[in-house]
């Protein structure tokens, strides 16, 4: 089985500058789910879809990040404009469903340094 | 709410035994545990639900202890391979978020 893909692996960018990150889940997996990394920590869940629709997005700094799920498969997570905290990975992970005995599985993630 | 993860990290010699606790200060529905290893993203071990239900995945085995709002992830007879980064994530009841913990970080030496 495929696993999630995350794309691209590594991003630089200026401060004040927009951004984008696109990830693909498993076949089938109806939960997506973009999570913040920040060094030697846990990951953060920003927004969580089932199938198209957004089940949290409570953490989601929403006057700069913004997420969509197109027709319940891809999607992409954008930041516009990026501060210097925002220097994470940031981690896309999918689901058979969210609530029930399902593990996640995570995809590689993107490094982003904002300088 | 955020669980709280003890200890923070921990050194071992290969063949040795750890243990790994994960607490939250409110009623759990199911917790995950998973292992990170550096610059990788996190590997999912196993799941438990409420119930007391003890679990296992080849010598790494877990238990949820309701009562308590606790899991412990026990590694038995560690190897090199099971050095990484362990993060439990809990699911409360009524909320379909999963929050992670700070992590433990396991060494495991020859």
């Amino acid at each position: 089985e495929a696993g999630v893909a995350q794309s691209p692996r590594y991003k630089i960018i200026e401060k004040r500058q927009s951004v984008a990150f696109w990830c693909n889940p498993i076949s089938g997996h109806a939960t997506l789910y973009w999570y913040q990394q920040i060094l030697g920590q846990g990951p953060k869940l920003l927004i969580q879809f089932q199938n198209n629709g957004v089940v949290d997005d409570s953490q989601l700094p929403k006057d700069r990040f913004s997420a969509e799920r197109l027709k319940g498969v891809d999607s992409t997570l954008k930041i516009q404009p990026a501060k210097l905290e925002d220097s994470a990975v940031y981690l896309c992970a999918s689901s058979l469903d969210g609530v029930s005995g399902y593990g996640y599985t995570f995809g590689s993630g993107t490094r982003l340094t904002v300088v | 709410q955020q669980p709280v993860q003890s200890p923070q990290a921990v050194i071992l010699r290969e063949g040795e035994d750890a243990v790994i606790n994960c607490s939250s200060s409110k009623a759990l529905y199911s917790v995950h545990w998973y292992r990170q290893k550096h610059g990788e993203a996190p590997v999912f071990l196993m799941i438990l639900l409420k119930g007391g239900e003890q679990k296992g995945h080849e010598k790494i085995s877990a238990s949820f202890n309701e009562k308590k709002q606790q899991s412990s992830l026990y590694l038995t007879a560690s190897q090199l391979s099971y050095s990484g980064t362990y993060f439990c994530g809990i699911l409360q009841g009524g909320s379909e978020k999963l929050v992670f913990g700070k992590g433990t970080k396991l060494t495991v030496n020859p």
